[in-house]
């Protein structure tokens, strides 16, 4: 069965400082792969998604993720993080189910000035 | 494009009162719909998911029920909340089947709902 699991609940940077938010799938198949983020009492917006080809994907607000097969991973990243990153951020995989998605428990980004 | 509609925002009710919250979708049609709860410090879980008009999907047995009664209406609703349904409601859809490419959904704002 498919699962995900992000292993950093919590998670503080500088502003300006890369970032690097980890997530590792079960799924024996080619995945479909998303990262969103969930700033508090709000939804979940999309950052980006991987489904096939290149496996380093841009997305908005200047995040990228890559894609490892051989890790089963899909890591979320940015350059130079901002104040207005801080947020939640939930990866997710799809496939098996059809129309359904898998959530992991999400990751908190602090932002310290 | 599509939005996503949510209502209300923000919701207190007493334990033994019923519930009804709405979501609607613009600018699609025969989308897949997803209700989701987040509780306090926790995950995204999957409540009732509908691939179309009346078609409902219960993923955990619990004190709610979904109903689909228009293509892009989605309605969870609760005969008597408990306290344990304070929450996060988060409405979702997704392209349907014959255009869907790579499964993502797309989420409304949310309704907070307190039991009290």
């Amino acid at each position: 069965a498919q699962s995900v699991t992000q292993p950093d609940i919590h998670i503080t940077v500088s502003e300006g400082a890369s970032l690097e938010l980890r997530c590792n799938y079960s799924y024996g198949a080619t995945p479909y792969l998303f990262w969103y983020v969930q700033s508090p009492g709000q939804g979940l917006q999309l950052l980006l998604k991987y489904f096939s080809g290149d496996t380093l994907v841009q997305g908005i607000k200047g995040f990228e993720a890559e894609f490892k097969r051989s890790q089963s991973s899909f890591n979320l990243r940015k350059p130079s993080v901002h104040w207005s990153d801080a947020a939640e951020y939930f990866c997710a995989v799809g496939g098996e189910y059809g129309n359904k998605l898998v959530f992991g428990a999400g990751t908190i980004l602090r932002v310290k000035s | 494009s599509q939005t996503i509609h949510q209502w209300p925002a923000t919701l207190v009710q007493p334990v033994g009162s019923p519930l009804s919250l709405e979501c609607t979708v613009e600018g699609t049609s025969n989308p897949n719909l997803y209700w989701y709860r987040q509780a306090a410090g926790r995950g995204l879980q999957l409540l009732f998911y509908s691939v179309g008009i009346g078609q409902i999907s219960s993923e955990v047995p619990q004190n709610l029920s979904a109903s689909r009664p228009q293509d892009r209406q989605f309605i969870l609703s609760s005969k008597k909340l408990l306290l344990s349904d304070s929450g996060f409601y988060l409405c979702a859809w997704s392209p349907p089947p014959r255009l869907a490419v790579t499964y993502e959904q797309y989420f409304g704002p949310g309704t907070r709902l307190t039991v009290t």
